[in-house]
């Protein structure tokens, strides 16, 4: 089956740090570029962060650059994300997503995700 | 980077015509993407490249460009298409970009 398994979240404190992991599975992960994107609650969607399908580029939305690190590892078939200095504003559900294809910019296949609580 | 903007909410009656816009200065430029969300849910893809439809999406879903304004119309709407829509487009820089999205109310 075709599927993104988010993992990782929980409460943490603010300035704590928390790693996201998401494990695919059913496509060839090493083919496809792929992305963290999250949405507070009740809000909109909010895109983290994205990585090439050989991390040979990666990006950051302004929010959390600077603080947190996208990474992968082809042979695990993984997607990660360390969270660094967490903040109250960080506080979402995050949702691995994968890219349609080489050079597109838009994802077919989501995870269901995992929530981040940022608090004291 | 730069904004996507949509309006905050569509109401529309069953058989009804709903359009949801999305604009930006940017979008003439780059293609752009829409999205469904019911609650609780992920995200679903329901139009690519401005007027694409995925396999699997009812044809009652389209899109359309015109100048900085991207549209996605949903012709007959069904109680079903109650949802959030959410459209999206990336920068030159690989920046991916959401609009604030949309929320589908069928009356």
């Amino acid at each position: 089956e075709v599927q993104l398994v988010e993992s990782g979240g929980g409460l943490v404190q603010p300035g704590r740090s928390l790693r996201l992991s998401c494990a695919a599975s059913g496509f060839t992960f090493d083919d496809y570029a792929m992305h963290w994107v999250r949405q507070a609650p009740g809000k909109g969607l909010e895109w983290v962060s994205g990585i090439s399908w050989n991390s040979g580029s990666t990006g950051y939305a302004d929010s959390v650059k600077g603080r947190f690190t996208i990474s992968r590892d082809n042979a695990k078939n993984s997607l990660y994300l360390q969270m660094n200095s967490l903040r109250a504003e960080d506080t979402a559900l995050y949702y691995c997503a994968k890219v349609a294809g080489d050079g597109y910019w838009y994802f077919d296949l989501w995870g269901r995700g995992t929530l981040v609580t940022v608090s004291s | 980077s730069y904004e996507l903007t949509q309006p905050p909410s569509v109401s529309v009656s069953p058989g009804q015509t709903a359009r949801i816009t999305c604009s930006a200065d940017a979008l003439p430029k780059q293609y752009a993407y829409w999205y469904q969300q019911k609650p609780g849910q992920a995200p679903v893809l329901v139009i690519y490249k401005d007027s694409e439809r995925p396999s699997g999406i009812p044809e009652r879903f389209s899109g359309s460009s015109s100048g900085t304004t991207v549209t996605l119309t949903i012709s007959g709407v069904q109680a079903e298409d109650e949802a959030d829509y959410y459209c999206q487009s990336a920068d030159s820089s690989g920046t991916v970009v959401f609009g604030g999205g949309t929320k589908l109310t069928v009356l």
